[in-house]
């Protein structure tokens, strides 16, 4: 089994600090991608990323992929309400995703 | 482009009931998902599907959980009969042909509770 561990299991932050969260694994991955899951709400995707080291900015959001492919990481500058939800890893391989457990973040005004 | 569809929304049912749940993918999606997401965890794949074939159900309860595509459209997963463990959500997610599950599409989900 391709266990994803992801941490801190929840965080809550003020409007306007930064954070980071993790997600790592013994195994490598093909790919990694991070999700965001809001209440009553399917994961929507935010990011794939591919090559070892890679490191991809979304506004905000810069995820980061190991160099060995077994973890990543998600920074959030400047936290505001709306990035309140679960965020979700995943792992690819061989055509099969194992997801994380998530970290649950919580951004108060 | 509408999203994945499913229904109902939310269910309540008794243990040892039967329930049914039905997803819509997104139009010309090949393969289809069902997820099974308890309250704190992600989501688990139950089963995938490639058109109307089964490609990989490894991980579904089939003493009491089956799945169907029968036209390579829309879905139905059932469970008969429910134990209290099986309070989730259930999503389903869609991809178009070829396409990599890591470009899934997720429904909203049904979110079951068994009392």
């Amino acid at each position: 089994t391709q266990l994803l561990e992801q941490s801190p299991q929840f965080l809550s932050i003020q409007e306007g600090e930064n954070l980071t969260v993790y997600c790592n694994s013994s195994s490598v991955f093909s790919s990694l991608q991070w999700y965001r899951q809001e209440p009553g709400e399917g994961p929507v995707l935010l990011v794939t990323v591919v090559t070892g080291g890679e490191v991809k900015k979304l506004k905000r959001l810069t995820f980061q992929f190991g160099d060995a492919r077994k973890d990543s990481s998600l920074h959030i500058t400047a936290a505001q309400p709306g990035d309140t939800g679960l965020y979700l890893c995943a792992g690819e391989k061989a055509g099969k995703s194992t997801f994380g457990d998530g970290t649950t973040l919580t951004v108060k005004p | 482009e509408a999203g994945v569809a499913q229904s109902p929304r939310y269910k309540i049912i008794e243990k040892r009931q039967s329930v049914a749940f039905w997803c819509n993918p997104i139009s010309g999606h090949a393969t289809l998902y069902w997820y099974q997401q308890i309250l704190g965890q992600g989501p688990k794949l139950l089963i995938q599907f490639q058109n109307n074939g089964v490609v990989d159900d490894s991980q579904l309860p089939k003493d009491r959980f089956s799945a169907e595509r029968l036209k390579g459209v829309d879905s139905t997963l059932k469970i008969q009969p429910a134990k209290l463990e099986d309070s989730a959500v259930y999503l389903c997610a869609s991809t178009a042909d070829r396409a990599p599950i890591t470009e899934a599409f997720f429904g909203q989900g049904t979110r079951l509770t068994v009392v």
